[in-house]
């Protein structure tokens, strides 16, 4: 079965610094797609980036990165020049290409600090 | 604008007082699933449907029905409601049932549930 794992359930960050959110997954398959989504105290679920597992280049999307290593199972988030809106929980999320079911992890809650 | 539409935000209800959450979502999207999220569990897949009249179950089906009549309309039926399924629910959808994740799922503002 596939799980994915987010080992730091809370972080904080000064506002202009950078912060990394791990996560780990295990799976069998090799072709996967792997998500980071925010959720802000309004509660709506935000994509924030995306990666396809048979891509070796790793996504971003302005402030934010991400370090996709395969062999590893790690797929971590990089937020740059942290913003006080940034304080959010973050999901880490995993579905098998050619497949229906979505798997999250526990979250990490960020509070970025003025 | 394209969105995810759920009803109730909240509801607090009683033990066996049967209730529908709806969900309906204006992208013409043929997927769409139903989460629950709970502290220190993070979401959790409950049924999901590939097209209409299509649906499976995800990893915490039990106590939950869904129907798909309409592509539009995904509702999640709770028959006989439990303190256990007091949490937080969201529905989503997505384009394409063909190559699954390549698509991002939009989702509903989610739904507040208290069952007492």
């Amino acid at each position: 079965a596939q799980t994915v794992t987010q080992s730091q359930p809370e972080m904080s960050v000064q506002e202009a610094e950078t912060v990394t959110l791990s996560c780990t997954y295990d799976t069998s398959e090799s072709n996967y797609y792997l998500f980071w989504y925010k959720q802000p105290p309004s509660r709506q679920m935000i994509l924030v980036i995306r990666q396809e597992a048979y891509k070796q280049q790793n996504a971003t999307e302005n402030r934010f990165s991400v370090n996709f290593q395969k062999a590893a199972k790690s797929f971590s988030l990089k937020i740059s020049d942290s913003q006080l809106g940034d304080t959010a929980m973050y999901f880490c999320a995993f579905i098998v290409s050619g497949t229906y079911k979505y798997i999250f992890g526990t979250g990490t809650r960020l509070k970025v600090l003025a | 604008e394209a969105q995810v539409t759920q009803n109730p935000r909240y509801l607090i209800t009683v033990t066996g007082k049967k209730l529908t959450v709806t969900c309906s979502q204006n992208m013409n999207h043929e997927y769409m699933s139903w989460y629950r999220q709970d502290p220190g569990l993070g979401l959790r897949q409950i049924y999901y449907s590939m097209n209409v009249e299509v649906t499976d179950k995800g990893d915490v089906p039990e106590g939950y029905k869904v129907s798909r009549k309409e592509k539009r309309n995904f509702p999640l039926i709770l028959e006989s409601p439990s303190p256990n399924q007091t949490s937080l629910y969201f529905c989503a959808s997505r384009r394409s049932t063909g190559v699954g994740g390549n698509q991002p799922q939009h989702f509903g503002d989610g739904t507040r549930l208290s069952i007492l």
